[in-house]
């Protein structure tokens, strides 16, 4: 069975660009979660998409955003590239909402020059 | 404010010395702990979710225990593929999860 998969892998924006970065769950699974990994922060929960809506989202500014689609995958997207902007993005899956567990995809490395 | 909070940052091993990270938290609610594995510039890999206190699983060389306040990932008999960033997490009743920082392993031949 595939997992999550991610794309791009790597991506290299300046700042000020838009990125739209792309997640595709694990068949089956309906919630899709996006992490920032930035270096020496850990993982931050940044958004949570069910069934299509936006369930909750971390202390990040508006210009990150998303949606899921009706086949469950989901774009992020940011606005206005910051330096700060440059982490590994992660993207999750889960069976059913909240206690399931996650499973994480492989990342798309972004950095912003 | 919902804490994670993982020691030590990192852990030097020998092949075969056996040891245990840990990971304690303070949350308003407990839905469940999770470990993760992480390769450098990979994504997490799931290993283990507990649930409740008294809770162990085991997988090859890995175990994790739960208590009220922490819980404890005992790596024995380590080998050098077990060398990785150790994750945990909690799911604090808001359905997203908080990680601690991690526990850095290597383990040398």
């Amino acid at each position: 069975e595939a997992g999550v998969t991610q794309s791009p892998t790597h991506l290299i924006k300046t700042r000020g660009q838009q990125v739209t970065l792309r997640c595709s769950p694990i068949s089956g699974h309906t919630s899709v979660y996006w992490y920032q990994q930035a270096l020496g922060l850990g993982l931050q929960f940044l958004l949570w998409y069910d069934e299509g809506e936006e369930r909750n989202r971390g202390n990040f500014p508006p210009r990150f955003s998303g949606r899921q689609f009706p086949n469950y995958s989901s774009e992020l997207n940011v606005n206005a590239l910051e330096l700060e902007d440059s982490a590994l993005y992660l993207c999750a899956s889960s069976l059913i909402q909240g206690v399931d567990t996650q499973y994480f995809g492989p990342g798309t490395r972004l950095t912003v020059l | 404010e919902d804490q994670v909070t993982q020691s030590p940052e990192a852990l030097r091993l020998q092949e075969g010395e056996s040891s245990s990270l840990n990971c304690s938290y303070t949350v308003s609610g407990l839905r469940g702990l999770f470990w993760y594995r992480q390769d450098p510039g990979k994504g997490p890999e799931f290993l283990f979710t507990l649930y409740s206190a008294g809770e162990e699983k085991e997988k090859e060389r890995l175990k994790a225990t739960l208590t009220k306040k922490e819980s404890f990932l005992h790596i024995t008999a380590p080998k050098p593929e077990d060398s990785a960033t150790y994750l945990c997490a909690v799911d604090p009743n808001d359905y997203k999860l908080s990680f601690g920082a991690g526990t850095t392993v290597t383990v040398r031949a």
